[in-house]
């Protein structure tokens, strides 16, 4: 099935480790964003990516990392987890002409602990 | 870069009452404003959006929002909820490639 694919689903961290978090689509979108969930904030955009080879800072960068090698992979790498980074993490992806009619497509979420 | 806010953090109403969910954002210039549903354990859906046209929109599930551009308000609203309503709704605010959300509704509907 078309959509957005991220693994793991469930994850525990010991701080300090590093980590990625896949992302994958096969709708040949070409805007990415990686977001993380926590209570009471809503989501909030880490960073997203316009392109392949184009990637840039939302609005929680600090201790993320990301790159858009290709169309369909928008990997995101924690590069020293600590448990203020324990969240939930979702991957979205848009094609611009197409997000009035059918918004974000939203992954089905990897939830994070970093102990 | 335009920002949102959900001033009801926690709405609980029980079945076939109104509901109303609130949704302000800044931003000056042109906005596509989206609800999204969340139900539990499951990742966001789209429920409604506006872009254009009749400022009151209708979305699945009898859900309809009313953009008040004056006001700069896209409210959430549904005449009657039911049990199976129960989920976190988010408002959300595009502007080319960037989407912000608000913080969240969570709407529980008791039976």
């Amino acid at each position: 099935n078309a959509g957005v694919t991220q693994t793991p689903k469930f994850q525990v961290l010991k701080t300090g480790q590093s980590m990625t978090l896949q992302c994958a689509q096969d709708m040949n979108h070409e805007y990415m964003s990686w977001y993380r969930q926590d209570p009471g904030m809503g989501l909030r955009l880490i960073h997203y990516s316009v392109g392949a080879g184009i990637t840039d800072q939302g609005e929680v960068p600090n201790g993320y990392n990301v790159s858009r090698s290709t169309t369909e992979d928008f990997p995101l790498r924690l590069l020293s987890a600590a448990p203020s980074q324990t969240s939930v993490y979702f991957c979205a992806s848009f094609t611009l002409p197409r997000v009035l009619d059918y918004g974000y497509t939203f992954g089905s979420g990897t939830r994070l602990t970093v102990v | 870069a335009q920002s949102v806010s959900q001033h009801n953090h926690h709405v609980i109403l029980s079945e076939a009452a109104s509901l109303e969910l609130g949704c302000n954002y800044s931003y000056g210039g042109t906005v596509n404003l989206f609800w999204y549903v969340q139900y539990p354990g499951q990742h966001l859906q789209l429920l409604l959006k506006y872009f254009s046209g009749d400022p009151l929109v209708k979305g699945i599930k009898g859900f309809e929002a009313e953009f008040i551009k004056s006001k700069f308000s896209f409210n959430l609203r549904k005449p009657s909820v039911q049990w199976s309503d129960t989920a976190e709704y988010f408002c959300a605010v595009n502007v080319q490639e960037d989407m912000r959300f608000g913080a969240g509704t969570r709407l529980t509907v008791k039976p």
